[in-house]
């Protein structure tokens, strides 16, 4: 069983669209987060969730919007699609909030905005 | 600020050779590290962590990582690299709720 899945893992659409990521954690884990990786492999955290309040909002374009249903699943969903928002999209869960537990992290979801 | 340095963006060694990844920190007081590995295509996977006590961490896949505060240092090291460790690896420091990872360092492993 896979820990962290988002889905979906490849995504290719125009700009202007609107689309979703969804990620689901079967780790019990109270807390998740979605990170953007760019084209240099850089991470930067977008949002985090504890037990489905948002914790962290960083500097994100308010295109960006996650909702956490419960606190097994954190969707990402982004309006207005822009070439700049081409990146990897990683979704990951810890026990707490960024303290002692590490990151589980999903395998990615590469979007790609022609 | 609080932040975590790799200097090195890419390493390149030689199968069977050592390693040694560079980390260091810059927090207001001792952050929690964590060392993590990307391979191609794949999220990230932990290595090892520290919190307190014991300064020389074991870690998975014969990686360890030795925390000195003297130089704000937690570096990675292995003795002896293996084709499969080709990847990214990032350094991740963890403090007061905010948390940082570095740039990243490829590693390229020649046959």
């Amino acid at each position: 069983d896979t820990a962290v899945s988002q889905t979906p893992k490849y995504l290719v659409t125009q700009m202007g669209n609107d689309k979703s990521i969804k990620c689901e954690q079967n780790l019990g884990h109270d807390t998740m987060y979605w990170y953007k990786q760019d084209s240099k492999k850089f991470l930067k955290i977008m949002f985090s969730y504890n037990n489905k309040e948002l914790i962290i909002n960083e500097t994100v374009p308010n295109r960006f919007s996650p909702k956490s249903p419960d606190k097994a699943h954190l969707n990402l969903h982004i309006n207005s699609l822009e070439l700049g928002d081409s990146a990897v999209y990683f979704c990951a869960s810890s026990q707490g909030h960024l303290n002692t537990g590490e990151l589980f992290f999903g395998e990615g979801s590469r979007l790609t905005v022609l | 600020a609080q932040s975590v340095t790799q200097p090195d963006i890419h390493i390149t060694v030689s199968e069977g050779a050592s390693l040694e990844l560079r980390c260091n920190y810059s927090y207001g007081a001792t952050p929690y590290l964590f060392w993590y590995v990307q391979s191609p295509g794949q999220g990230l996977q932990l290595l090892l962590k520290y919190f307190s006590g014991d300064t020389l961490v074991q870690g998975i896949k014969g990686f360890e990582a030795e925390f000195k505060r003297s130089q704000s240092s937690f570096n990675l090291r292995k003795p002896s690299v293996h084709w499969s460790d080709a990847a990214e690896y990032f350094c991740q420091g963890t403090n007061a709720g905010k948390s940082t990872f570095g740039d990243g360092t490829t590693l390229t492993v020649k046959p």
